[in-house]
């Protein structure tokens, strides 16, 4: 069974240039996060969604960040525009419910480059 | 609100020796405890967890940890270490009932040498 697939794995770009992240969660999970890991630090969550349904994202930058979940099983994490301090490695994480007693499985994530 | 600090940066170890890699949270409401590891270039992955019944928790690769609620610590533990567990563990918590939202302690390097 595939775990949770991110693409691309690196990504460099200009300062002000637009990105985006694309996340497959493993089949059958209904919640999806994504978290952003800076140099030298712990993940930080940016938001979780239920589904299409993002529940919290109490944490994302919302005037450059955005997120979407169509249709409740891959997402798109996007920054436009990007900013120097926003290199850094972008997780996204799947469960199969809200309940932290299921394990939270992460994909490999995309290590972001803004020069 | 929750926090976690994870003592000691880095941590080189001899490889077959014993490790300990320390955590300790802060939290006003009751929380489930985690270590995650993160090989180089890779995802996390959970080692262990902790959501209630006894303090001591066995993970995989022979690791455990063991919650200590007076001392709000959830320290991990191999007995003997190898090489190939040379990377970054991190420990997290959850707040009961916040929906799996993880916070996360800077992380610890672990590095074995032969």
């Amino acid at each position: 069974e595939a775990g949770v697939v991110q693409s691309p794995r690196y990504k460099i770009i200009e300062k002000k240039q637009p990105v985006a992240f694309w996340c497959n969660p493993i089949s059958g999970h209904n919640t999806l996060y994504w978290y952003r890991q800076n140099l030298g630090q712990g993940p930080e969550l940016l938001i979780r969604y239920e589904n299409e349904e993002a529940v919290d994202d109490s944490q994302l930058p919302k005037d450059r960040f955005s997120a979407e979940r169509l249709k409740g099983v891959d997402s798109t994490l996007k920054i436009q525009p990007a900013e120097l301090g926003d290199s850094a490695v972008y997780l996204c994480a799947s469960t199969l419910g809200g309940d932290m007693n299921t394990e939270a499985f992460f994909g490999q994530g995309t290590r972001l480059t803004v020069v | 609100a929750q926090s976690v600090t994870q003592l000691d940066s880095q941590v080189p170890v001899f490889e077959e020796a014993p490790v300990e890699l320390r955590c300790n949270y802060s939290s006003s409401v009751s929380v489930y405890l985690f270590w995650y590891v993160q090989y180089p270039n890779q995802g996390l992955q959970l080692l262990l967890k902790y959501l209630s019944g006894s303090t001591l928790v066995k993970g995989i690769n022979g690791f455990e940890a063991e919650f200590n609620k007076s001392q709000t610590s959830f320290h991990l533990r191999k007995p003997s270490v190898h090489i190939s567990d040379t990377a970054e563990y991190f420990c997290a918590v959850s707040r009961v009932g916040s929906q799996g939202n993880l916070i996360f302690g800077k992380g610890t390097k672990l590095s074995v040498k032969p």
